[in-house]
């Protein structure tokens, strides 16, 4: 079954840092596009950032450019989100997502989650 | 960036009754648009892609239509475990965008 497991999520002051992973199982992860997508407590899904099967190109939603950096490994089938400079309103569970499409979705399947919390 | 556009917020339905759910966007996104349902404290899960195509497992009493702004999930008898709230995705565009979502609550 394909699998998706994100870690790394927790408590972190304004302004500090988070690293989250996402370990991926039984499908070829170098074939694909993948995602992090998130949803603050009790609101919809927002699309946050991207990469491309070989990495070559990664994009972000403009509220978390600057701070937020994908990447990936494909030796280890790992997809990270490295986070800086964290605000309040980044607060979110943390969802990884397969593409099999063309990068723009549709997702299937996702990540169980990591909840992110930025708050003193 | 592709608003969509969900609605009703809230269904209240009863087991056994036809649900239609409605997905406007802002500009065309030809018939790349695709329907997500999350239960609560669960992961989302695709139920159709590319409009009208359902996702694998995914049961016949789901049903989708549309094309260029306007969309339609349709949830033929509603059972018990299909009381969720229902995303619509455009992937036509970048960046990919969601609806607000649609709460389908038994009444």
């Amino acid at each position: 079954e394909v699998q998706l497991v994100e870690s790394g999520g927790g408590l972190v002051q304004p302004g500090g840092s988070l690293r989250l992973s996402c370990a991926a199982s039984e499908f070829t992860f170098s074939n694909y596009w993948m995602h992090w997508v998130r949803q603050a407590p009790g609101k919809g899904l927002v699309w946050v950032s991207r990469i491309h099967s070989d990495g070559s190109t990664t994009s972000y939603a403009d509220s978390v450019k600057g701070r937020f950096t994908i990447s990936r490994d494909n030796a280890k089938n790992t997809l990270y989100l490295q986070m800086n400079s964290l605000r309040a309103e980044d607060t979110a569970v943390y969802y990884c997502a397969r593409d099999p499409s063309r990068g723009s979705g549709p997702f299937d399947p996702w990540g169980r989650g990591t909840l992110v919390t930025v708050s003193s | 960036e592709i608003v969509l556009t969900q609605s009703p917020a809230t269904l209240s339905l009863s087991p056994g009754e036809r649900a239609t759910l409605s997905c406007r966007a802002s500009q065309s996104v030809s018939s790349f648009l695709a329907w997500y349902q999350q239960k609560p404290g669960q992961t989302p899960r695709l139920l159709i892609y590319d409009t009208s195509n359902r996702a694998t497992g995914i049961p016949a009493r789901f049903s989708a239509s549309g094309s260029g702004t306007d969309f339609a999930l349709t949830i033929s008898s509603l059972e018990p475990e299909d009381f969720a709230v229902y995303y619509c995705q455009q992937c036509y565009n970048w960046p990919p965008t969601f609806g607000q979502g649609t709460k389908v609550e038994i009444k």
